[in-house]
């Protein structure tokens, strides 16, 4: 069964400092990894999707990573800000035959930068 | 577009009520999903459905939940009766085969508590 974890649980930064996230996940058979950001009583926004066949995706400051051998990913944050404050979540698309699979979310890396 | 569209947004009701939570997934999505996110066990898939079948209902936790989607552009979420542990923020997204990513999107939640 796969497993998504996520560390830290929290995490506070001062602005302007560069930060990585973690992720790792139990079952290196997946389709693709998403990275969501959610802002507090709020839904989650999309940040980046990696798809199983590459090793990076970027989008402004963000660079997410994966490296599926070793059941890992890292989002990092270039130059935080204090809008950068919220939870983000990792989550797995799984491989199951004959529909495109779940998504199997982490509990999240809530992030605070401190201006 | 306007994204997914949920209500109510909130949503406070007696145990043993009926509660019905509503989705509307962005124009042309042809996959649509339902999760409850609570602070112990995070994001859970309950179901989702393809062109309004409905695929994998695993996660439905017990009979008292159950999933329609009618037509393309809207689907419900039945708890009936509802009890105090299905107090969460229950999101509907949506995703598009035709992008081959599966990138989902979240509508902004409905926030239920059963006293």
């Amino acid at each position: 069964k796969q497993e998504v974890t996520q560390i830290p649980a929290a995490l506070s930064v001062p602005e302007g400092e560069n930060l990585v996230l973690n992720c790792s996940f139990t079952d290196s058979a997946i389709y693709n990894l998403q990275w969501f950001r959610q802002d507090p009583g709020k839904g989650l926004t999309s940040l980046l999707l990696i798809q199983s066949s590459q090793r990076e995706q970027t989008s402004g400051r963000l660079n997410a990573s994966l490296d599926k051998s070793s059941g890992r990913s890292t989002l990092y944050i270039a130059a935080s800000q204090p809008g950068d404050s919220a939870t983000y979540l990792c989550a797995v698309r799984t491989r199951s035959g004959g529909s495109q699979g779940n998504l199997i979310f982490g509990k999240g890396t809530k992030l605070s930068v401190k201006p | 577009d306007a994204g997914v569209i949920q209500s109510p947004r909130h949503e406070v009701t007696e145990m043993g009520q009926e509660v019905t939570l509503r989705c509307k997934p962005i124009s042309g999505h042809d996959y649509l999903f339902w999760y409850r996110q609570t602070m112990m066990r995070g994001l859970e898939l309950l179901i989702y459905f393809n062109n309004n079948v409905p695929i994998d209902d695993s996660g439905m936790p017990e009979d008292r939940f159950s999933a329609k989607m009618p037509n393309a552009s809207f689907s419900t979420l039945k708890i009936q009766p509802s009890e105090p542990r299905d107090s969460a923020v229950y999101f509907c997204a949506s995703s598009l085969r035709g992008t081959g990513a599966y990138e989902q999107y979240f509508g902004p939640g409905t926030r239920l508590t059963v006293t």
